[in-house]
């Protein structure tokens, strides 16, 4: 099945300690996104990808990063996570126009 | 004012009861609306996809559109455990999912 695909499902890291978390899709779609989602909240947009053009919400901290090598993959690093990233990171794919579909997420831990 | 509320919950209901879930919005240009459902500790899976005002009916599920009162609703039929889960609404001027709001969701409860 087609399908978008996040690993791991579980990271528990260190204060400070840099931290990727990966996404796949079998989609072929051309938009992904990196989503955070923190208890009871709304998932908030951190960046996304149109193919390969990077787009960067304005109030996305600079401690959060992002690599898509190709069409298929893409990455989030946090380079120094602190105890206030510990959050639901969601992958998401669309088309360029519609619906969003997302992955299972990572929960991240900051110990 | 936010721009898009949603009761937070959580909402218990029996098995078998009719549910209503609910957003309200404030920006008028929204067009695009849509509802997720959100397991523990899963990603959200899209249940409902409709475009300006009006119904749309898919099994159990019924979305309704409101915009003269800037108001959705998502209804569920025949409620079952497997139903429990937080609703997400999310809604966008012009469809391009970057522009997508999202609601903080509300937390269902279906007591077999």
């Amino acid at each position: 099945d087609a399908m978008v695909i996040q690993n791991p499902r579980y990271q528990v890291t260190q204060f400070g300690k840099p931290v990727t978390l990966s996404c796949s899709q079998t989609l072929n779609h051309n938009v992904m996104y990196w989503y955070q989602q923190k208890s009871s909240q709304a998932p908030k947009l951190l960046f996304h990808y149109y193919d390969k053009d990077f787009n960067n919400e304005a109030d996305t901290p600079d401690n959060f990063q992002s690599r898509r090598p190709n069409t298929s993959f893409c990455f989030l690093d946090i380079r120094s996570p602190g105890l206030g990233d510990a959050a639901m990171y969601l992958c998401a794919t669309s088309s360029v126009l519609g619906k969003l579909f997302f992955g299972s997420g990572t929960q991240l831990s900051v110990l | 004012q936010k721009e898009v509320e949603q009761d937070p919950g959580p909402l218990s209901v029996p098995e078998g009861a009719i549910v209503s879930l609910n957003c309200t919005y404030s920006n008028s240009a929204f067009q695009y609306f849509m509802w997720y459902r959100q397991y523990s500790r899963k990603g959200p899976e899209l249940l409902m996809y409709t475009y300006s005002s009006g119904n749309k009916e898919d099994g159990r599920f019924t979305a309704q559109v409101d915009k003269s009162s800037k108001y959705i609703s998502l209804f569920i039929r025949d409620s079952q455990p497997s139903d429990s889960a937080t609703y997400l609404c999310a809604m966008s001027e012009d469809n391009y999912g970057q522009n997508f709001v999202f609601g903080p969701g509300t937390r269902l409860s279906v007591l077999p």
